[in-house]
């Protein structure tokens, strides 16, 4: 799987808009741009995945640059419940037979505050 | 989506012993993978547990030390064999059900 470059931490004000960068320059034309997030002492969860086309979701929208090696993910309208660790990931959709694996890097620490 | 239950939640053993985790999923799945996280790190891939197949474990994992079971669809079970301080982690499930899904996690101090 291609390697992620994610900032170690970033603050953002509640209320307003998070923008979490990463960058993924050696991603491959077949691999997914994943981001999960982890709260204090729960499992990961999933937020959003994309492979070219920008996606929105209820929780999260993503932009993916044309040349695909960079995406930002955008929390709309940061609240306190959203500090966490974020991960982006690179990697083969779930269903293909290859590639299946989730690696986490270091991801963003992002600390919401009021 | 899926929902996952591990138990124990947490745990406190001796070291030499030896400690299982159940994951159970609410739903049928054929992927299933076991995680560890140490103290302030990320999270690193133990093994994937496939229905009817040995496990396939990581660099750096082996059997003898975290043999897993996965008797069916829906359960696996990884054990912490001989367990040392060093092993002192929070040990996640995960199972792919069209997204991949994470339980809560089993969080295991070894003394």
């Amino acid at each position: 799987d291609a390697k992620t470059t994610q900032p170690p931490s970033m603050d953002c004000a509640e209320g307003r808009a998070a923008n979490l960068p990463c960058n993924h320059s050696t991603i491959s034309g077949n691999e997914y741009v994943y981001w999960y997030r982890q709260i204090h002492s729960q499992g990961p969860q999933y937020i959003i995945h994309g492979l070219k086309n920008n996606e929105t979701n209820e929780m999260a929208s993503l932009i993916i640059t044309e040349d695909r090696k960079s995406s930002t993910l955008i929390l709309p309208h940061a609240t306190l419940r959203d500090t966490a660790v974020y991960y982006c990931i690179v990697r083969v959709a779930h269903h293909k037979a290859a590639g299946n694996k989730l690696t986490f890097g270091g991801g963003t620490r992002v600390l919401v505050k009021p | 989506s899926a929902v996952i239950s591990q138990k124990p939640s947490r745990d406190i053993c001796q070291r030499g012993t030896s400690l299982t985790i159940q994951c159970q999923v609410d739903s049928q799945v054929t992927m299933m993978f076991w995680y560890r996280q140490q103290p302030g790190q990320s999270l690193t891939l133990i093994a994937t547990a496939n229905q009817g197949s040995e496990a396939t474990y990581e660099s750096g994992f082996v059997i003898d030390k975290f043999p897993i079971s996965r008797p069916n669809l829906t359960f696996s079970t990884l054990t912490v064999s001989n367990m040392s301080p060093e092993d002192s982690s929070i040990y996640l499930c995960s199972v792919i059900a069209y997204e991949q899904y994470f339980g809560p996690g089993t969080r295991l101090t070894v003394t």
